[in-house]
């Protein structure tokens, strides 16, 4: 049974517009919430993140919120720009420091 | 360069022949650990050690083993390679109980087991 999961695996969306990505967990118990961004052929790099006791973490472009009645979680990349065309995943943290990660989001940002 | 160097990047091999993916990092991280990634499955975990010589299963620990005998090295061995070990890997590490950013990657290991 997935914890994490990333309902939709594709997201189209026009350069300069928001992109929302969404996530959505099952245990209530976990502490800090990530998201990843993965390049073809790179590992997945850190982009942002939020602890549970937030609700929302912005950073330049990138906006984590966390809504924890919901148990879900999304990230808003505005403007969206050509290079963020990339793979998306979020994960959650839990004790003992483990990641699980959601199934991804495939972005492609249009020119 | 802080990074996690994973070798080799490819590798094709056959059924039932031993193999190791060598993983070092140079961060002087306690926390290391292999996921393995599969479409429309995301990331999911192998094994991961918390410091040398702990090493515990993770989610999807079958086929696999790993060794942690130094703090930078972390080799993930496949005994008997199957063909759904086809996979692409990575190797991660972090500071134990570390901060929010989670783990650094390694670039990936793409398998093929025919």
């Amino acid at each position: 049974d997935q914890q994490v999961k990333q309902n939709s695996p594709s997201l189209s969306v026009q350069e300069g517009r928001i992109s929302i990505l969404n996530c959505d967990y099952t245990n209530s118990m976990f502490d800090y919430f990530l998201w990843y961004k993965k390049y073809p052929a790179e590992g997945p790099t850190f982009l942002i993140s939020i602890s549970s006791i937030k609700d929302k973490n912005e950073d330049g472009r990138f906006t984590v919120f966390l809504n924890k009645s919901a148990k879900h979680l999304s990230l808003h990349i505005v403007p969206s720009q050509p290079g963020d065309s990339a793979v998306y995943f979020c994960a959650v943290k839990a004790a003992g420091n483990k990641l699980t990660f959601g199934g991804g989001t495939r972005v492609l940002v249009k020119p | 360069e802080a990074q996690v160097t994973q070798n080799p990047r490819y590798l094709i091999t056959v059924t039932g022949k031993k193999l190791t993916v060598t993983c070092s990092q140079n961060m002087n991280h306690e926390y290391m650990s292999w996921y393995r990634q599969d479409p429309g499955l995301g990331l999911r975990q192998i094994y991961y050690s918390m410091n040398v010589e702990v090493t515990d299963k993770g989610d999807v620990p079958e086929g696999y083993k790993v060794s942690r005998k130094e703090k930078r090295n972390f080799p993930l061995i496949l005994e008997s390679p199957s063909p759904n070990q086809t996979s692409l890997y990575f190797c991660a590490s972090s500071l134990y109980m570390g901060r929010d950013y989670g783990y650094t990657f390694g670039s990936g290991t793409r398998l093929t087991v025919v």
